[in-house]
């Protein structure tokens, strides 16, 4: 199956400091979205992204689709911020979503 | 309000016995999803449906069972034959048909064996 790796695992920053993350997968896919996972466990739909760039607020997210890898982009960081940041990918001709293990954010004030 | 609800919040249960997840959706969503979380790692796929009365196998079925009798509603099994069922529940909803189908999770069950 598709492999999902997301670099780095863990990140920690200061309030207002901006950051990367990446997400790199090994085959074709039809879909890209990018979660945050909150303290309480719930995921929330960040981006719906396959291709291109998409912008909402202080994040934005990129997929280059033909060299396999996005990159979500968090600006000017709030504590709120905090928790796990994954991306997850459908294969063309699947259904379900394959998850990377995550990038676990921490914002200090 | 248009959701995914899953009850209960959190569940307990006894080594040897059944527990039921429920997953409940408004959406009008054709394809619902039950995905599984262990500490420190991302979701895996226990079973999907596309359709009323029609699920398949995620990649690890083994020691659940699932039930598509209405569009709304999924409920997961997780059976006795489950070795390790201690675990973060996840319930999805999607649309079908063309090339966008976006996911959208529930809040969740947390199950603990006792």
């Amino acid at each position: 199956g598709i492999q999902v790796e997301q670099s780095p695992p863990d990140l920690i920053l200061q309030e207002g400091a901006n950051s990367t993350l990446r997400c790199n997968f090994s085959d074709s896919v039809n879909n890209l979205q990018w979660f945050h996972q909150n303290p309480w466990g719930q995921l929330i739909n960040l981006f719906y992204i396959p291709s291109g760039t998409k912008q909402n607020g202080r994040l934005s997210a990129t997929t280059v689709a033909t060299e396999r890898y996005s990159l979500l982009y968090i600006s000017s960081s709030q504590t709120t911020d905090s928790g796990v940041y994954f991306c997850a990918v459908r294969e063309e001709d699947d259904y379900k979503l394959s998850f990377g293990a995550g990038t676990t954010v921490t914002v200090r004030a | 309000d248009g959701g995914i609800t899953q009850s209960p919040k959190y569940l307990f249960r006894k080594e040897g016995q059944n527990v039921t997840l429920s997953c409940e959706q408004n959406l009008n969503h054709d394809a619902m999803y039950w995905y599984r979380q262990d500490p420190g790692q991302g979701l895996r796929l226990i079973y999907y449906s596309q359709i009323v009365n029609d699920f398949q196998k995620g990649d690890i079925a083994e020691g659940y069972s699932v039930s598509r009798e209405k569009k709304e509603s999924f409920p997961l099994t997780v059976t006795s034959a489950q070795k390790n069922p201690t675990a973060f529940y996840l319930c999805a909803s999607s649309t079908m048909g063309g090339r966008y189908n976006e996911q959208f999770f529930g809040p969740g069950t947390r199950l603990t064996v006792l």
